[in-house]
């Protein structure tokens, strides 16, 4: 089955304490990113890559970092997490960037930071 | 910069019509896509419009015009099930889509 997997799902943590979201996706896709959603704010978009190596900042990337060593993993790292992150975090892919307004989303990652 | 506007919540009837509007400011436009979301779910993609006019996909339908920066998405007789947010994004001129902040509907019986 084609799909975008996060892990873990729910995630409760400490300030200061790094933590890794990991993301993957078995669709062969080359576009990936990253999305926070707050209410009343929408999604925005926190981190993308066109392909294994190329990442870029999207909007919001204060605070995170990620990487691109394999084309199907993204993983997402909070070096010392603080609680504005807590939030609802999305994986999402598209098969290349002429297509990423089309996007796979995983199940999202709901993040408390106390 | 970018922004979108969409209406935060709207509500109707099943069997009804309704339409979301979306209005956006970019530098730079590709196309205008619309996600349905289910509460705390995943975002899925409805649609997208790259040229003016009305695209149909079954119950929904996708309309943009360019030159006034605007496009709705249209859900025909509606469902209980139909009740979630529903977002616009742009694909500017940059690797990014940019969302809107969501229409929450709310279907009735």
């Amino acid at each position: 089955e084609a799909q975008v997997t996060q892990n873990p799902r729910y995630l409760i943590t400490v300030t200061g304490k790094k933590l890794t979201v990991t993301c993957s996706q078995n669709m062969n896709h080359e576009y990936m990113s990253w999305y926070r959603q707050d209410p009343g704010l929408g999604l925005r978009q926190i981190y993308y890559s066109m392909n294994v190596e190329v990442t870029d900042k999207g909007d919001v990337p204060e605070g995170y970092k990620v990487s691109r060593k394999e084309k199907r993993n993204f993983p997402l790292i909070l070096e010392s997490p603080s609680p504005n992150q807590t939030s609802l975090y999305f994986c999402a892919s598209s098969l290349d960037r002429g297509t990423l307004y089309e996007q796979y989303f995983g199940p999202g990652t709901r993040l408390t930071v106390t | 910069g970018q922004s979108l506007e969409q209406p935060s919540e709207v509500t109707a009837v099943e069997g009804a019509i309704v339409q979301i509007n979306c209005t956006y400011q970019t530098s730079g436009f590709y196309g205008l896509s619309w996600y349905q979301q289910h509460d705390g779910g995943a975002p899925t993609f409805l649609s997208y419009n790259a040229l003016d006019g009305l695209e149909e996909t079954g119950r929904f339908s996708s309309f943009l015009s360019r030159s006034d920066s605007y496009g709705y998405l249209l859900l025909q007789e509606l469902q209980m099930k139909d009740s979630a947010s529903y977002f616009c994004a742009v694909r500017g001129n940059t690797g990014k889509l940019i969302f809107g902040q969501g229409t929450t509907l709310q279907v009735k019986p």
